[in-house]
């Protein structure tokens, strides 16, 4: 599976943008980086997935670089409720057909008052 | 729509004995995975199950076990209990089986049932 990288550890102020790095250096052509964000000991929340090109829904956006190798997840105006662990993950599709979440560490993301 | 629902929430057993936890998807939703939380290993995949047939499995002993009935609704079943099974189980669903990264099978987790073994 592609390995991602992440940051341990991030602050945000209130009110301001939250950009969170992952670098997935060996990701492949038809493997989709995912964003799940958890809140302390509640089941992880779905945020945001890519393949090539930068999207956005309601609650963020997700930035890939030309090469794929790194991505940027976005929360345009971060709030206290943001607080959590942010994991990004590159799905791979296994020759079985089927693929796996497969959760690093990720980084856990502090907004302050 | 409501979410993915588990219960119980909480739950108390000692060694030896053997636990079922249950899990009731997205309405709709046809997939059901199966992860374990711990401090120490972080977020680990069990197993996936789709039209009642176990279709991935991740690297976890013959003590872990599940199904899917009909309705989707899926349990899953730990026999002899150990301490280190103490854990946050997670279920999550999607429309479809994870074939790939496409939207029809994003996952989505329900709360977990917070398993403790003494």
């Amino acid at each position: 599976d592609a390995k991602t990288t992440q940051p341990p550890s991030m602050d945000c102020a209130e009110g301001r943008a939250a950009n969170l790095p992952c670098n997935h250096s060996t990701i492949s052509g038809n493997e989709y980086v995912y964003w799940y964000r958890q809140i302390h000991s509640q089941g992880p929340q779905y945020i945001i997935h890519g393949l090539k090109n930068n999207e956005t829904n309601e609650m963020a956006s997700l930035i890939i670089t030309e090469d794929r190798k790194s991505s940027t997840l976005i929360l345009p105006h971060a709030t206290l409720r943001d607080t959590a662990v942010y994991y990004c993950i590159v799905r791979v599709a296994h020759n079985s057909g089927y693929s796996t979440l497969t959760f690093g560490k990720g980084t856990m993301l502090l907004v302050s008052p | 729509k409501a979410g993915v629902t588990q219960t119980p929430r909480y739950l108390i057993k000692t060694r030896g004995q053997q636990v079922t936890l249950s899990c009731s998807p997205i309405s709709g939703h046809r997939s059901v995975s199966w992860y374990q939380q711990t401090p120490g290993q972080g977020l680990q995949f069990l197993f996936e199950y789709f039209s009642e047939t176990q279709r991935n499995k991740g690297n976890f002993p013959g003590r872990f076990s599940g199904r899917q009935f009909s309705n989707s609704r899926s349990e899953m079943n730990v026999s002899t209990l150990e301490l280190g099974d103490s854990a946050l189980y997670l279920c999550a669903s999607s429309l479809e089986p994870t074939s790939g990264g496409t939207s029809t099978d994003t996952q989505y987790f329900g709360p977990g049932t917070r398993l403790t073994v003494l």
